[in-house]
């Protein structure tokens, strides 16, 4: 079954400074990794994927993500921090072998807070 | 253009009583989920469309819910006889197709449903 565990329930940064999210995966196949953000009263927006393509993904805002196959983690990083990033952010995996099927499933979430 | 809309945007409704949640898709978007976001359990994946019919139903907590979709379109996910446990926020994502590693779902704001 896949699963993903995000690290911390909430982060704390300063503006200007940078953003690491962290996030483990468990999968039983070749893993579809997504981050998407979810802003107060918004819906949720996807950020960036993962499909087995270059394993450094960039997305959109400034946000990046690594996969590491041997450490089984899809952190999400930013290299400087603006108020407008404070939401929370899910990491996901496709519930089935190469997202064939297409249902998410989704991280408990991590609440980004960023101090002026 | 028009995103995925959600209907009502709240619904308070007394324990007991059935409700219906309403979920416009993108137009041309053959694929459609439910998800449901509550506190103590996240976002968790709840059914999915592809065209109308639901090869997927195995996220429906009981059998107090169901869902259908006409035409390709609209989807109504109905909940019978509410229970309190039933509170949650219930999001609505339509994608071109069900390869989640190739089509982005676009999440609608969701209803929050409240059980008194």
């Amino acid at each position: 079954a896949q699963s993903v565990t995000q690290l911390d329930s909430h982060v704390s940064v300063s503006e200007g400074t940078p953003v690491l999210l962290r996030c483990n995966y468990s999968s039983s196949y070749s893993p579809s990794l997504f981050w998407y953000v979810q802003h107060p009263n918004k819906g949720l927006q996807l950020l960036l994927k993962y499909t087995s393509a270059a394993t450094l993904v960039k997305g959109i805002n400034g946000f990046e993500a690594e996969f590491k196959k041997s450490e089984t983690s899809f952190h999400l990083t930013k290299p400087s921090a603006h108020m407008s990033d404070a939401a929370e952010y899910f990491c996901v995996v496709s519930d089935q072998d190469g997202g064939s099927q297409g249902n998410l499933i989704f991280g408990k979430g991590t609440k980004l807070s960023v101090k002026p | 253009g028009a995103g995925v809309s959600q209907s009502p945007s709240n619904k308070v409704t007394e324990k007991g009583k059935d409700v219906e949640l309403r979920c416009d898709p993108i137009s041309g978007h053959t694929a459609l989920y439910w998800y449901r976001q509550s506190l103590g359990q996240g976002l968790e994946f709840l059914i999915y469309f592809q065209g109308n019919s639901a090869p997927d139903k195995s996220g429906l907590p009981s059998d107090r819910f169901s869902a259908e979709r006409t035409g390709g379109s609209v989807s109504t996910l109905t909940i019978q006889r509410t229970q309190q446990e039933d509170s949650a926020v219930y999001l609505c994502a339509s994608s071109l197709a069900s390869r989640a590693n190739s089509y982005e779902q676009y999440f609608g704001p969701g209803t929050r449903l409240t059980v008194t």
